[in-house]
C-alpha cells in the first residue's frame, strides 16, 4: 500500500512570496490532514477535510492561508504571502472512516519550507 | 483548547534499559491517546494508542499507561535498542483520532 506523498519536499522562498504544497492521501482515506510542524515542536492541526469538505479550521491563519480538496481526494495547501515566522515542515496525513485502522493518522514526509 | 505538555524533552539510556516518557493533558473530556515515533526526514508514524475505557496498553517491547483522575498517561519502551533512536510525540483528542494535540516532543537517543 502507498503511502501519502507530499511535494515539494523542500522549498526555499522569500517573505511576501507565495507557496503551494501538494497532497495525495493513501487511497480510499475519506478524512485528511494538514499540520504546520516548527522545529522543536510537535505538529499542530491546520486544517481538517472529511472528503471535500472542510471538518475544522480553526487554526488555519485565513488571512494568508489556504487549502482546498476539491475531489475529495489530492489537496493543496497554499501560503500567500509568506512571513518569517511560516518557516516549518507542512505535514499532510490521511485516514481511513472505517475498518479495523478507523480514524489513524497516517502521515506523509512533509515539505520543509524555509522563508527568508 | 487541549494542552499538552511531555517531559523529558531529551533522553539518552543504554541500550537494554527502559525509557520512560510522560505526558499531561489539562481537557478531561480527551478520550484518545496515541503515541507517534518521528525519525529524522520522515513523517510521525503511530506505535501505540490507548483509549479512556483502559488503563495500560502492551504491544511487545513498547507499552503505555493511563491515569484518567492525574490527567497524564506514559510510554514505556522496555530492552531499548539503537533502532528506537527518534522523537516520541504523545497526543490527545476528544473526538477519537481527530483534532489531536500534540506534545512537544522527546528526543530519545540508544547508545549503543
Amino acid at each position: 500500500e502507498a503511502g501519502v506523498a507530499q511535494s515539494p519536499r523542500y522549498k526555499i522562498i522569500e517573505k511576501r512570496q507565495s507557496v503551494a504544497f501538494w497532497c495525495n492521501p493513501i487511497s480510499g482515506h475519506a478524512t485528511l490532514y494538514w499540520y504546520q510542524q516548527i522545529l522543536g515542536q510537535g505538529p499542530k492541526l491546520l486544517i481538517q477535510f472529511q472528503n471535500n469538505g472542510v471538518v475544522d479550521d480553526s487554526q488555519l491563519p485565513k488571512d494568508r492561508f489556504s487549502a482546498e480538496r476539491l475531489k475529495g481526494v489530492d489537496s493543496t495547501l497554499k501560503i500567500q504571502p509568506a512571513k518569517l515566522e511560516d518557516s516549518a515542515v507542512y505535514l499532510c496525513a490521511s485516514s481511513p472512516v472505517r475498518g479495523a485502522r478507523y480514524n489513524e493518522q497516517f502521515f506523509g514526509p512533509g515539505t520543509r519550507l524555509t522563508v527568508l | 483548547g487541549e494542552n499538552v505538555e511531555q517531559h523529558p524533552s531529551t533522553l539518552s539510556v543504554q541500550e537494554g534499559d527502559s525509557a520512560v516518557i510522560k505526558c499531561t493533558y489539562s481537557d478531561s473530556a480527551s478520550n484518545y491517546f496515541p503515541w507517534y515515533k518521528q525519525e529524522l526526514g520522515k513523517g510521525p508514524q503511530l506505535i501505540i494508542d490507548i483509549r479512556s475505557n483502559v488503563g495500560e496498553k502492551k504491544d511487545q517491547r513498547i507499552a503505555v499507561t493511563l491515569n484518567k483522575t492525574a490527567k497524564h498517561f506514559s510510554l514505556h519502551i522496555t530492552e531499548t535498542q539503537p533502532e528506537d533512536s527518534a522523537v516520541y510525540f504523545c497526543a490527545a483528542s476528544r473526538g477519537g483520532a481527530n483534532n489531536l494535540f500534540f506534545g512537544t516532543g522527546t528526543r530519545l537517543t540508544v547508545i549503543p
